[in-house]
């Protein structure tokens, strides 16, 4: 069975960095593209980036270039979202999910459960 | 950028009829790579449809896609109880960014 389980929620200060994790199982991780989706308080969702594990390739959408690092450890099947200076705009819901393998590319079929990630002073 | 436009905001009807979702695009979709999710309160969205009208794994028949170029719909032919949702659309073949549409709520009326 395919599962993306997620790191837990956070309560964090501006200016603090965080790292939360999406570990896979089930599956090939290092076959299989891993975006990350934010989704701020009662609003939709944002494509953020995309990371390949197998070569750690990784595509961001020019909104999130340099707010955040995606990345992946493929010993562990787990990928990462990272700050490095947390703003109260930064709270959100943070989901993972990984890429529909199909000819050319593919949306998101397996979703992780989200962490919430909250900021405040 | 694509931008995707959904219609309408918020969808009134009531269990056993129809719902037609509407998403279109500011440019047209590459080899219609434009996918619909569910999502329901506290959950993660739930992938529907894929290449604009292929189901995804486990998804009831109701639900269908169609379209192309920088107009798709999505269809829910009889709307069961657990089917009030919001919906979005993606488009994911011009990338950075694989940009979602605003969303359309479907409630209950």
């Amino acid at each position: 069975e395919v599962q993306l389980v997620q790191s837990g929620a956070e309560v964090k200060k501006p200016g603090e960095s965080l790292k939360i994790s999406c570990k896979g199982s089930g599956y090939s991780f290092t076959s299989y593209w891993i975006g990350w989706v934010r989704q701020m308080p009662g609003k939709g969702l944002e494509w953020m980036g995309i990371i390949y594990p197998g070569d750690s390739d990784t595509r961001y959408s020019p909104s999130f270039q340099g707010q955040v690092t995606i990345s992946a450890d493929k010993s562990i099947s787990t990928a990462y979202l990272q700050w490095s200076s947390l703003k109260a705009s930064d709270t959100a819901m943070y989901y993972c999910a990984r890429r529909l393998k199909v000819a050319g590319p593919g949306p998101f079929d397996y979703w992780g459960q989200g962490t919430l990630v909250t900021v405040s002073s | 950028e694509i931008v995707l436009t959904q219609s309408p905001g918020t969808l009134s009807l009531s269990p056993g009829e129809r719902a037609t979702l509407s998403c279109r695009a500011s440019q047209s979709v590459s080899s219609s790579y434009l996918a619909w999710y569910q999502q329901k309160p506290g959950q993660a969205p739930r992938l529907l449809i894929y290449g604009a009208s292929s189901r995804a794994t486990g998804i009831p028949d109701r639900f269908s896609g169609s379209g192309s170029g920088t107009d798709f719909t999505l269809t829910i032919s009889r709307l069961e109880p657990e089917d009030f949702a919001v919906y979005y659309c993606q488009q994911y073949g011009s990338s950075p960014p694989c940009t979602f549409g605003q969303g359309t709520k479907l409630e209950i009326k």
